[in-house]
């Protein structure tokens, strides 16, 4: 099973500042499949990439991926109060064995 | 609209039975596979299962096979979660979600807000 390893786990900012977020495989996740997700408390998930570096539907371009290989990031360029939440990475590539990164929680 | 609902949990004891169900609506649900996603309060998320638009190909986690069954009623715009043997380490809430491509299983770019299970004596 590949396991995805996000960092940090904790990462506190301020609005208008940038964020970065890791999400690193154990091993390489083929034609980047890999995907982020924003949960707030008591919603579901929602999509915001897919395949790496593709925003969903909706998505403002604050937010955007990269990586390949065995490393992804998320990127948010500059913090909107709204955007204090957990975020996931998924990997895909493994279907139907699909795994989660454990989280990071983005505090203000 | 387009969204998902979940329904169908609650509190069980160990070894029982109980049965997810996921309302559909505002898209063609039967033109899409769909997956159970479950996650444990205040924990990450874990794939739990997934079927195949058309309902012929279905696929279990490790951690759930030969214990939950995934299935879905293209006339009801719904899908369901038969949970049998429940465990307490299945105490979870349980999100369908909605995988926007007919081949492999992919992301998942609808989610429903969840139903929560837990299992105790």
């Amino acid at each position: 099973e590949i396991v995805l390893t996000q960092s940090p786990g904790t990462l506190s900012l301020s609005p208008g500042e940038r964020a970065t977020l890791s999400c690193r495989a154990s091993q390489s996740v083929t034609s980047r499949y890999l995907a982020w997700y924003q949960q707030k408390p008591g919603q579901a998930p929602r999509l915001l990439i897919y395949g790496a570096s593709s925003r969903a539907t909706g998505i403002p371009d604050r937010f955007s991926g990269s990586g390949s290989g065995t490393d992804f990031t998320l990127t948010i360029s500059r913090l909107d109060p709204e955007d204090f939440a957990v975020y996931y990475c998924q990997q895909y590539a493994f279907s139907p064995s699909i795994t989660f990164g454990q989280g990071t929680r983005l505090e203000i | 609209q387009v969204q998902l609902v979940e329904s169908g949990g609650g509190v069980v004891q160990p070894g029982r039975s109980l049965r997810l169900s996921c309302a559909a609506s505002g898209f063609t649900f039967s033109s899409y596979p769909m997956h159970w996603v479950r996650q444990v309060a205040g924990k990450g998320l874990e794939w739990v299962a997934v079927i195949s638009y058309d309902g012929r190909v279905k696929f279990h986690a490790d951690s759930v096979k030969g214990r939950f069954i995934i299935s879905r009623d293209d006339s009801k715009n719904t899908l369901y979660l038969q949970m049998n043997s429940l465990r307490e380490e299945d105490t979870a809430v349980y999100h369908c979600a909605r995988d926007p491509f007919k081949g492999a299983p992919d992301y998942f770019d609808l989610w429903g807000r969840g139903t929560l299970v837990t299992v105790s004596a």
